[in-house]
């Protein structure tokens, strides 16, 4: 079983609908969680940063995270086809004291937005 | 404002040649990283770099080296290229990993390297 797996789509949704992204891991150590944005032939963008279990949001968007399932979700508001781009979860478990916590990537999602 | 850039973009090399990738940070990050991203893989961590003269290994660090002997640069070898090599490289860079608050990793537009 792979760490952290996402449904890699791909997901296409028509403008101004809500999308929901989610992944599921098996590490329960892991307390950071991320969402990174990758458009065509870029590198990743940090996107949404959490610690632990609750919600953020900024904008449109809205990060969630359940520990107690190992699930984590992202969700897009009132979606642009700007947002058209693959949608990568990240999480580490970070260790007083060391010098490098690792962090593992789902495979992403790639998302279409619609006009 | 440069950021993390990547030399070359494209590279296809024949089995066995060897090449080196180039990264260069501008914001004076401690942490630099090198991962590939493979199609349903994700990105996968091939090794990093604490700090100048430092360097560790990734999860994936067997046919890679690696080099940094300046602080903005981050170089990534492969000696004996091998069709497995076939991916997408990117390099990033973090001020700090070590605290909950500076975990963004800024990357590079990526190598794509194909090995024939």
């Amino acid at each position: 079983q792979k760490e952290v797996e996402q449904d890699p789509g791909p997901l296409s949704v028509p403008e101004g609908a809500i999308v929901s992204l989610n992944c599921t891991y098996s590490n329960s150590a892991f307390q950071y969680f991320m969402w990174y944005r990758q458009y065509s032939r870029k590198g990743p963008e940090l996107l949404m940063y959490t610690y632990s279990s609750g919600n953020k949001e900024d904008g449109r968007f809205t990060a969630q995270v359940d520990k107690s399932s190992k699930y984590i979700s992202l969700f897009i508001r009132d979606s642009q086809p700007s947002d058209s781009a693959t949608y990568l979860c990240a999480m580490s478990a970070y260790r007083l004291g060391t010098s490098y916590d690792k962090v593992i990537f789902g495979p992403g999602t790639s998302l279409s937005v619609i006009p | 404002n440069a950021g993390v850039t990547q030399t070359p973009k494209f590279r296809v090399l024949k089995t066995g040649q060897s090449m080196t990738l180039l990264c260069a940070q501008d914001m004076n990050h401690e942490y630099m990283y090198w991962y590939r991203q493979d199609p349903g893989m994700g990105l996968r961590l091939i090794h990093y770099s604490v700090g100048e003269g430092t360097t560790a290994k990734g999860e994936v660090p067997d046919g890679y080296n690696v080099s940094r002997l300046k602080k903005q640069n981050f170089l990534l070898g492969l000696e004996s290229a091998a069709p497995s090599q076939t991916s997408v490289y990117f390099c990033a860079s973090s001020y700090s990993i070590a605290t909950a608050t500076n975990t963004e990793a800024f990357f590079g537009q990526g190598t794509r390297l194909t090995v024939v």
